[in-house]
């Protein structure tokens, strides 16, 4: 099983600032990795696909990066909307085994 | 809109099943475009996927839950079912359905639309 890590734990910025989020893969998944935001009390909304890809309704400020077992979500000039968890998924593995990261808290410094 | 809403028992006792039902708005089950997957979310975890079902009936399951776990679709009540057995407090977590890539090699499987969660507690 691909066991997926995010760091850090716990992102306090400031709104306008970038925050950097940080996935890692216990062995390749080439670029089919994914991210999703979460709010309290909601499902996890899908952000990005294919390590870079935005989702329909993703705003431009989200930007995803990597491959192989390093990939980065780079949120740009932080808004309120932003505070929330983010995960990574990689969905890359043959037989089906899709396994989610324990989460990045963005929260107001 | 398509749109998913996950149904069933709040509260389950050690060592019986958990059944859900996802009832699908919006769009039907029975496409060849999509699969339909369960996942669940221990509180203040990430998501664990359960796993998925394409219409045709073809599933494919977490190794961890495997034994446990069985999927299935009601086509004419546009509907998912997620039974899973002998549950223990570990299980206690929000239950999503969610709408996803068709299950393939080399294919891009996120999940793209997700029902609001219902929460399930296993305890006596």
């Amino acid at each position: 099983e691909v066991v997926m890590t995010q760091s850090p734990a716990t992102l306090s910025v400031s709104p306008g600032e970038t925050a950097t989020l940080s996935c890692r893969a216990s062995q390749s998944v080439s670029s089919n990795l994914a991210w999703y935001q979460q709010k309290p009390g909601q499902a996890p909304r899908l952000l990005i696909y294919g390590a870079y890809t935005r989702a329909t309704g993703t705003p431009v400020r989200f930007s995803g990066s990597g491959s192989g077992t390093e990939f980065t979500l780079t949120i740009s000039s932080l808004q309120s909307a932003d505070f929330a968890i983010y995960f990574c998924q990689q969905y890359n593995a043959w037989p089906p085994i899709f396994t989610f990261g324990p989460g990045t808290k963005v929260d107001l410094k | 809109q398509l749109q998913l809403q996950e149904s069933g028992p709040r509260l389950v006792k050690p060592s019986e099943t958990l059944s859900l039902t996802c009832t699908v708005s919006g769009g039907s089950i029975n496409t060849e475009f999509y699969d339909w997957g369960w996942i669940r979310q221990p509180p203040g975890k990430g998501p664990e996927w359960i796993g998925s079902i394409h219409y045709s009936g073809n599933t494919y399951y977490n190794p961890s839950l495997k034994s446990r776990v069985t999927m299935s679709l009601e086509a004419s009540k546009n509907q998912l079912s997620l039974i899973l057995t002998s549950v223990t407090a570990a299980d206690t977590a929000v239950y999503y359905c969610a709408r996803q890539g068709v299950v393939e090699p080399n294919a891009i499987v996120t999940f793209g639309n997700w029902g609001r969660g219902i929460l399930v507690t296993v305890s006596s």
